[in-house]
């Protein structure tokens, strides 16, 4: 089945340490992103790429980092500049935009605690 | 830039009720139009989007919306709620120039009583 798999489900983190979120997509997306999901606040842009080896800025970038090397793959480097990483990270998938059927594809999520 | 207004954190009604979620938008060009629903601790799952063709557009579930420019409004309706539409919803919108990502309301709680 096609479809956006992120991996783990439930992360826990010392403060102080790096941790990545994987997110593995078969649907042959162009573009993938990467949003952060805390209570009341909808989802909040973090990164997103249109292509391999390119990716913007979103609305709350610093503290993380990204990379994609791959047109499946596009992990998220939670960073020990994050200041209050615990949230549920939800990855996704679309077409390029600007084209028709532009919506987004989401994975399962994972949702990370500090510790 | 473009944003959504989600008016109602939380709405809640009554099993065979009319469900009404309201959306606002604001965008310079014109948009496409997205609402979703989300299950406790799963991902996102498209109901319905609005993409310039016809300004009323029927969903999965028997949910459907009507675009209105002259209000920019995209508001989520059901005729009648059945206990398994209990779920946070979320309106969103992109435009085909900028920036090219989604960009969420903050999302409607959905409780429906027995």
């Amino acid at each position: 089945d096609g479809g956006i798999t992120q991996s783990p489900k439930y992360l826990f983190r010392k403060e102080g340490q790096n941790v990545t979120l994987s997110c593995e997509q078969n649907l042959n997306h162009d573009a993938m992103y990467w949003y952060r999901q805390d209570p009341g606040q909808g989802l909040r842009l973090i990164y997103y790429s249109q292509i391999v080896n390119d990716f913007q800025k979103g609305d709350i970038a610093e503290g993380y980092s990204v990379s994609r090397e791959k047109k499946e793959s596009f992990p998220l480097t939670v960073t020990s500049a994050q200041k209050n990483p615990t949230a549920f990270y939800l990855c996704a998938s679309s077409r390029r935009q600007g084209a028709l059927n532009t919506e987004a594809f989401f994975g399962q999520g994972t949702r990370l605690t500090v510790v | 830039a473009q944003s959504v207004t989600q008016l109602g954190s939380h709405v809640s009604v009554s099993e065979g009720a009319l469900v009404l979620l309201r959306c606002n938008y604001s965008s310079s060009v014109p948009p496409y139009l997205f609402w979703y629903v989300q299950y406790p601790n799963q991902g996102l799952q498209l109901l319905l989007k609005y993409t310039s063709a016809a300004t009323l557009v029927k969903g999965i579930n028997g949910f459907e919306a009507e675009f209105k420019k002259s209000e920019t409004s995209f508001h989520l309706t059901k005729p009648s709620a059945h206990m398994s539409d209990a779920a946070e919803y979320f309106c969103a919108v992109s435009v085909p120039t900028g920036r090219r990502a989604l960009t969420f309301g903050s999302g409607t709680r959905l409780q429906v009583q027995p």
